[in-house]
């Protein structure tokens, strides 16, 4: 099947804004996810957006969806070093299942 | 609540050995999941259970064998390790309906040689 495409890796400066951009296949997508990956660690949800929405903002996370181009995005501002780790966008493809991307390493430096 | 955990962290195998891993959430989910992780290949699904009593093939299934044992837990097996087996395996769990988050257990890092 077609794959969820994500960059592999990005790298800011600390204090910057990182942008990790996703798209993904499917447009009856009820639901798309951002999930954080840390060191030696599994994957935690850090936000989801549903497909009715253009945006969401929780913090210093923002999340842009453009159902059009199939288009996700994270923005997280004011970048800190503990915010590298690898980023995973999925959706559900109106499954219950997730389809991930293959990580977008951020990495954060002084 | 401890959330998933999964057993053992760490595993060296010989190639043609058999291992179990072992996985247990305590949140009252109703699926669970195994996956493999792979550098640059993202998560693969490997076999996943949708309810206690029934598994189902994902993505990637050759070589293992799954066990959903109660609605706790679900258990991966590989009966004769390969090198290609050789990765990080994530067990998770979800509520059926809702937002559908998965929830990760901390991994289960396997060699073999």
């Amino acid at each position: 099947g077609e794959d969820v495409e994500q960059s592999l890796f990005l790298s800011v400066r600390e204090g910057d804004s990182s942008v990790i951009n996703c798209t993904y296949t499917d447009s009856s997508s009820t639901y798309l996810y951002w999930y954080k990956q840390e060191p030696g660690a599994g994957l935690q949800l850090l936000t989801y957006i549903f497909s009715n929405m253009d945006m969401k903002q929780d913090q210093r996370l923002t999340v842009l969806l453009n159902k059009k181009d199939k288009h996700l995005s994270l923005r997280i501002a004011d970048t800190q070093t503990g915010d590298s780790a690898i980023y995973f966008c999925a959706e559900n493809r109106g499954s219950y299942i997730p389809t991930f991307g293959r990580g977008t390493s951020l990495i954060v430096h002084p | 609540n401890a959330g998933v955990t999964q057993t053992p962290k760490f595993q060296v195998l010989k190639t043609g050995q058999s291992m179990t891993l072992q996985c247990a959430q305590d949140m009252n989910h109703n699926s669970m999941y195994w996956y493999r992780q792979d550098p640059g290949m993202g998560l693969r699904l490997i076999y996943y259970s949708a309810s206690e009593g029934t598994t189902d093939k994902g993505e990637v299934p050759n070589g293992y064998n799954v066990s959903r044992l109660n609605k706790r837990e679900f258990s991966l097996r590989l009966e004769s390790a390969a090198p290609s087996q050789t990765s990080v395996y994530f067990c998770a769990s979800s509520p059926l309906g809702s937002t559908d988050t998965q929830y990760f257990g901390p991994g289960t890092r396997l060699t073999v040689l």
